[in-house]
């Protein structure tokens, strides 16, 4: 059936590395992806979102890159901090429902 | 701007036993989403209202769950019989209208024992 995946389940970086936090999707009718960060005890935190019809995405020391060929989507944390520690999700938006991937735990070593 | 409001934050209860979420949306969000996560996963849609009306109940098993929006505003989700598979964190959310951002609460991490 149709899916959001992440390739990696657990991404390790140095403080002040640039981090990429990889997702594969298969829901050609999707319009809308979002980007999802969720520290421990709490609820999903909206980080960043790209509509199907771009290709790329700024936001504050974040950046969002889609790749509709492959099917591809990206989120990019630049200067990564030890508060970037959490679980990311991609999510897709197709008629109003939206379908999580299965997380990746990025976690930043001082 | 105060967030979603889920109650209680963390449930233990034994198999067979019924349970109840409750949660409060942001004030004027007319669109309600109940959601389980299990660990390591992402959310799950359970359930969507828009108002009072569920518009998207076609993954809560209903066998066992059900959930209301009298009024519109909050919301309840209740298991019963709760079973040992049921332990997972059950969150609600709430957005203007669907399609529009999702705002989640805490959630309630549910353990059946």
């Amino acid at each position: 059936g149709e899916s959001v995946g992440l390739h990696l389940p657990t991404l390790s970086v140095q403080e002040g590395d640039n981090s990429i936090i990889n997702c594969a999707y298969s829901n050609s009718a999707s319009d809308y992806f979002i980007w999802y960060k969720q520290e421990s005890g709490k609820g999903p935190q909206f980080i960043i979102d790209i509509r199907s019809n771009m290709d790329k995405r700024q936001g504050q020391r974040v950046t969002v890159l889609l790749n509709k060929t492959v099917k591809h989507l990206s989120l990019q944390i630049a200067a990564t901090q030890p508060g970037d520690s959490a679980v990311y999700f991609c999510a897709e938006n197709a008629g109003n429902m939206l379908t999580f991937g299965g997380g990746t735990r990025l976690m930043v070593k001082p | 701007e105060a967030g979603v409001v889920q109650s209680p934050r963390y449930k233990i209860i034994e198999k067979k036993q019924p349970v109840a979420f409750w949660c409060n949306p942001i004030s004027g969000h007319n669109t309600l989403y109940w959601y389980l996560q299990n660990l390591g996963q992402g959310p799950e849609l359970l359930i969507r209202y828009e108002n009072e009306e569920a518009v998207d109940d076609s993954q809560l098993p209903k066998d066992r769950f059900s959930a209301e929006r009298l009024k519109g505003v909050d919301s309840t989700l209740k298991i019963q019989p709760a079973e040992l598979g049921d332990s997972a964190v059950y969150l609600c959310a709430s957005s203007r209208g669907g399609g529009s951002e999702q705002f989640f609460g805490p959630g309630t991490r549910l353990t059946v024992l």
